[in-house]
């Protein structure tokens, strides 16, 4: 069964640094999407992405976020310089035209 | 705006008893409803959706939920638990109007199971 896929599954970074999660979403998937759960708390959205550019985005995705699906099976959330708040779990997510959207196991994000 | 109310943030049941994960929604336009299962260190995993057909919805691992629009409820419900149940269960909501917008997720349920 086709799956989400997400790389690497934990990055520790220090507080300043860019770092890029990497997603291979469903390879007939249309819609893609980045969500995170800070450790306790719910599942927050942050960007959805269709048609190579950003349909909706949260309050939570500013300008130190970024998106990109820079070939025809990646799906990137670069965080130029990360804060201590960043720490989190990054769950990438897709979905075809109207389904259900599938997760991928998710990067745990540690910034010190 | 949307919005997922689950109550209890942790239930507690005896193996063999009635699982019930409560979730109520609030959207202005017909929702799709979900409910996910989180096992500890892993990703979230669809138990089963709504999408405004069949009110009772039947999900995988013996799971089901019914949508009452009167009530805005959207519980989860499973006749026996086992122990392999135990997970952290989020009930989300999206614009079913709209196709693909993102979820709005509860702030979830630990399901514990008892031997």
């Amino acid at each position: 069964e086709p799956e989400v896929t997400q790389t690497p599954s934990h990055q520790v970074t220090q507080m300043g640094q860019e770092v890029i999660l990497r997603c291979v979403p469903i390879s007939n998937h249309l819609y893609f999407y980045w969500y995170r759960q800070i450790l306790g708390q719910k599942v927050e959205f942050l960007v959805s992405f269709y048609n190579n550019e950003i349909s909706e985005k949260s309050e939570i995705f500013d300008d130190q976020f970024s998106v990109e699906r820079p070939d025809g099976s990646n799906f990137t959330l670069k965080i130029r310089s990360t804060k201590l708040e960043d720490s989190a779990m990054y769950f990438c997510a897709s979905t075809k035209l109207g389904g259900e959207q599938y997760f991928g196991p998710g990067t745990r994000l540690t910034v010190t | 705006a949307q919005s997922v109310t689950q109550l209890g943030s942790h239930v507690s049941v005896s193996e063999g008893a009635l699982v019930l994960l409560r979730c109520n929604y609030s959207s202005s336009v017909p929702p799709y409803l979900f409910w996910y299962v989180q096992y500890p260190n892993q990703g979230l995993q669809l138990l089963l959706k709504y999408t405004s057909a069949a009110t009772l919805v039947k999900g995988i691992n013996g799971f089901e939920a019914e949508f009452k629009k009167s009530e805005t409820s959207f519980h989860l419900t499973k006749p026996s638990a086992h122990m392999s149940d135990a997970a952290e269960y989020f009930c989300a909501v999206s614009d079913g109007n709209s196709g693909n917008t993102p979820l709005v997720f509860g702030k979830g349920t630990r399901l514990s199971v008892i031997a």
